[in-house]
């Protein structure tokens, strides 16, 4: 198994310009989220998914759309990119049924916005 | 919502020594609590989790405690390497379909060798 892959690794935006930043996983998971983090502040909530199809919003949503079609994939995207998104982005995804809820972590993503 | 809050933001030891990071949360309806560990450039990785059914467990070096009433709960890492050295993030959600993790500002563990 991949387990969780994103990708870009790093990637670098103008003011203004919208990107897409992909996640998938292989592990048959219902669950997925999106976090960013920033230093000092921990991990904080994006946007998650309990299923394809259904898609809610978390902490920090304002500037980010998620849609998710399929259960392997869950994109994340930047409508309108500003410096304050400035980040690293992690993708996670977790079982919800059974005794654990062990998030398992992608890569991250660097996200640097001019 | 669930608020967690960690202490102290950093922590240094000597390597040998133990160490001990406290978080506490806000909502008594949180029954799963994950530890994780992030290395410097590397992603979040679990290193244990206790349930609300449990009031300690415990894995070689680390352990868990849990404490319902006053809603807080601890790492404890004994023997501490300089491969402890690392970010660790305290978290507290529900399981099932409302799992939701919500996760503390993290602690940066410096272990002196």
């Amino acid at each position: 198994n991949a387990g969780v892959t994103q990708t870009p690794k790093f990637q670098v935006l103008k003011t203004g310009q919208s990107m897409t930043l992909q996640c998938a996983q292989d592990m048959n998971h219902e669950y997925m989220s999106w976090y960013r983090q920033d230093p000092g502040m921990g991990l904080r909530l994006i946007h998650y998914s309990v299923g394809a199809g259904i898609t809610d919003q978390g902490e920090v949503p304002n500037g980010y759309n998620v849609s998710r079609s399929t259960t392997e994939d869950f994109p994340l995207r930047l409508l309108s990119a500003a410096p304050s998104q400035t980040s690293v982005y992690f993708c996670a995804s977790n079982h919800l049924a059974g005794s654990y809820n062990e998030q398992f972590f992608g890569p991250g993503t660097r996200l640097t916005v001019l | 919502g669930e608020n967690v809050e960690q202490h102290p933001s950093t922590l240094s030891v000597q390597e040998g020594d133990s160490a001990v990071i406290k978080c506490t949360y806000s909502d008594s309806a949180s029954n799963y609590f994950p530890w994780y560990k992030q290395e410097l450039g590397k992603r979040p990785q679990l290193i244990i989790d206790i349930r609300s059914n449990v009031g300690e467990k415990k894995d070689q070096r680390i352990a868990v405690t849990l404490n319902k009433t006053a809603k807080h709960f601890s790492l404890h890492i004994t023997e501490t390497q300089p491969e402890d050295s690392a970010v660790y993030f305290c978290a507290a959600s529900l399981t099932g379909a409302n799992s939701k993790l919500t996760f503390g500002k993290g602690i940066t563990l410096s272990v002196r060798p």
